[in-house]
């Protein structure tokens, strides 16, 4: 079966560092993806990896480890408008994609 | 930018009636789904459509219908509408059938259903 499995909720400290793992299981894989979403709010798209390896933008990294069907998103420099719910999702052989059930990421002072 | 719009952020229903969720959105985007959001869950495809007038079941259709008419709309359905249907309703769009493209997202509708 197809499956994503990731925390549900994990708590840093602001100005830190906090990594978000995802292991995955999809049938065929085209990519993983992370979205962020906000309390109340629709999510909206982070990254994107189909290959091996970290991709950084700014402050927000993602890994993707496809032997191991994994994945991470790592945040630094914490802000407290970082708190929110991070998704992981793999997309299939059929272009179809397969969500986690979010982490949900506390930010303290 | 990509705009996605649902005609409501929150719906309040009676047991048994039909109800309509309309989602819009305005960058010409091919493939258009809808997933509901439940605490602890994924979230859930119900259906998606990759053209005009096309549709296909996602994992969870029963109780579901939706229309596409045009391109930039499409519409969820709950024919007759039940309390475990209450949860939060998500539409979204993306180009190109069976590419890989981020999927953007309407604002949500929360539905309750009592």
């Amino acid at each position: 079966g197809q499956n994503i499995d990731q925390p549900t909720e994990m708590t840093a400290t602001e100005g830190a560092i906090v990594q978000i793992n995802c292991t995955y299981q999809t049938s065929g894989f085209n990519g993983l993806f992370w979205y962020q979403q906000h309390a109340g709010e629709a999510p909206t798209f982070l990254s994107y990896n189909v290959l091996d390896g970290l991709e950084e933008k700014g402050r927000f990294s993602s890994f993707l480890s496809r032997s191991k069907g994994y994945s991470y998103l790592l945040l630094k420099e914490l802000q407290m408008k970082d708190s929110a719910s991070y998704l992981c999702a793999g997309m299939d052989s059929n272009y179809q994609l397969i969500w986690g059930a979010g982490t949900k990421l506390i930010i303290k002072p | 930018d990509v705009k996605v719009t649902q005609s409501s952020r929150y719906l309040v229903k009676r047991t048994g009636e039909k109800v309509f969720l309309e989602c819009v959105q305005d960058m010409d985007h091919e493939n258009m789904f809808w997933y509901r959001q439940d605490p602890g869950l994924g979230l859930r495809l119900i259906y998606f459509s990759y053209d005009v007038k096309m549709k296909e079941k996602g994992d969870i259709p029963e109780g579901y219908s939706v229309s596409r008419e045009k391109k930039e709309r499409f519409s969820l359905i709950l024919e007759s509408a039940s309390t475990n249907q209450t949860s939060m309703y998500l539409c979204a769009s993306s180009l190109g059938e069976r590419e890989i493209n981020e999927q953007f997202f309407g604002p949500g509708t929360r539905l309750t259903v009592l």
